[in-house]
């Protein structure tokens, strides 16, 4: 099946401070890219959906600002989460779109983000 | 709008034996996609079985296949022979045409040896 990396797994950093997490398709093409996020016990809440080439849409209730989605290529989607507070401690989630793979999303493993 | 419904938080199985996870969802469009995603304690979201909703033949992927139920907007999954690396949280998942995915809140499934 396709493969999704993501980096860091995990990372801690200081309140205020800005944190970037890498998303790559490894084995193909994603025009579609999401950035989910999920807290201990949860299911996942889709945070944006990122399309390469344009800007990201965001999900009622994310702050555009706050998290800041770019997808310059095909392979590769990022998620700066700016100035992170406490609150946004949590464990992020991406997943890319297969088009050739009857509309299936393959999901990264992770990021763990722990803000102090 | 999409919305999808697990009903069971909890469900436990005899390793070797069957269980039956079960979904529910509901959807303005006509043309669909139906998941279940598996999340070991590692958790990286792995696909277990996809089913078009165009298709009436039910989904199967070896020990795992689905009872898709169109008119009753039902989508369930069933595990035979259970093994104990089957214990995960199980998540059924919808997608239409805008590509995004709802999830419900999961199954949790323990496997006793």
């Amino acid at each position: 099946g396709a493969v999704v990396s993501q980096h860091p797994s995990w990372v801690i950093c200081k309140s205020g401070t800005s944190v970037k997490i890498e998303c790559r398709s490894l084995d193909f093409q994603a025009t579609t890219m999401f950035w989910y996020r999920q807290f201990p016990k949860q299911s996942l809440m889709l945070m944006a959906t990122s399309n390469e080439g344009s800007k990201a849409t965001y999900e009622q209730g994310v702050e555009k600002d706050k998290f800041l989605i770019n997808h310059a290529s095909l392979t590769l989607s990022t998620l700066t989460v700016t100035s992170a507070h406490p609150e946004d401690s949590s464990f992020y989630i991406c997943s890319a779109r297969d088009p050739a793979g009857l509309e299936t999303q393959y999901f990264g493993p992770g990021t763990r983000l722990l803000v102090l | 709008a999409q919305t999808v419904t697990q009903s069971q938080p909890e469900m436990s199985v005899q390793e070797a034996e069957t269980v039956t996870l079960s979904c529910t969802y509901d959807t303005s469009e006509s043309d669909y996609y139906l998941f279940w995603y598996k999340q070991p304690p590692s958790r990286q979201m792995i696909l277990v079985i996809r089913q078009e909703a165009y298709k009436q033949q039910n989904a199967t992927e070896n020990r795992f296949s689905v009872n898709f139920q169109k008119a009753a907007k039902s989508f369930s999954l069933k595990i035979s022979d259970s093994q104990l690396g089957d214990a995960a949280m199980y998540f059924c998942a919808s997608g239409g045409s805008n590509y995004k995915l709802t999830f419900g809140k999961g199954t949790l499934l323990t496997v006793n040896p």
